[in-house]
């Protein structure tokens, strides 16, 4: 069964540092993987996705993921963190099969220190 | 830009009492999902359909039912809600296309509180 493990529940980093979000998945086949933000009471906002191609993908506000198949990562990255960046994050891959389902990580916490 | 509508933001409904979530999106997608959102669970499925009058059980579809006699509108119904439903109720669309990513979008959230 497809699956995502999001290790860390939260991550502090400094105004302007380089931020790192984590994401392992475990699939059968090809991945197509997602990430996600949650800001507080709202619904989930796509960010980015990787299908195929290119293993460094670009998204939405500065965001960037890497897949990394040998690692079987796909991790959330940002040059310089903002506080506005302090939300959370969802990892995702789409299940296998005919439909277009997702199955989501557990989530992480993400707070920028000013 | 795809707009996925969750009519009801806040709802506080007794327990035994039937409830009804409402979603509507406007770009002709096929699929729709009802997901629910706990702390430290993440999102769980509920319900999907790919189809008018189409759908598929979730991951947790004990004590849920869903509608979907239109397109564009998904409705999830607790047919006699319980305390433990208290959740996020998260509606969500995409287009169908098995052998792509079709990016699925979501609504803003629908907060149950069942006492």
């Amino acid at each position: 069964a497809q699956s995502v493990a999001q290790p860390e529940d939260q991550v502090n980093v400094a105004e302007g540092n380089p931020l790192t979000v984590k994401c392992t998945y475990s699939v059968s086949g090809n991945p197509y993987l997602f990430w996600y933000v949650q800001y507080p009471n709202r619904g989930l906002q796509f960010l980015l996705k990787y299908i195929t191609g290119d293993n460094l993908v670009k998204g939405s506000y500065g965001f960037e993921a890497e897949f990394n198949k040998s690692q079987t990562s796909f991790h959330l990255k940002k040059p310089s963190a903002l506080v506005s960046d302090s939300a959370l994050y969802f990892c995702a891959v789409r299940d296998g099969g005919a439909t277009n389902k997702l199955i989501f990580g557990t989530g992480t916490l993400l707070a920028v220190q000013p | 830009d795809v707009k996925v509508t969750q009519s009801s933001r806040y709802l506080v409904k007794r327990t035994g009492e039937k409830v009804f979530l409402e979603c509507v999106q406007d770009m002709d997608h096929e699929n729709m999902f009802w997901y629910r959102q706990d702390p430290g669970l993440g999102l769980r499925l509920i319900y999907f359909s790919y189809d008018v009058k189409m759908k598929e059980k979730g991951d947790i579809p004990e004590g849920y039912s869903v509608s979907r006699e239109k397109k564009e509108r998904f409705s999830l119904i607790l047919e006699s809600a319980s305390t433990n439903q208290t959740s996020m109720y998260l509606c969500a669309s995409s287009l169908w296309a098995p052998s792509s990513g079709n990016t699925i979008y979501f609504g803003e959230g629908s907060w149950l509180t069942v006492v």
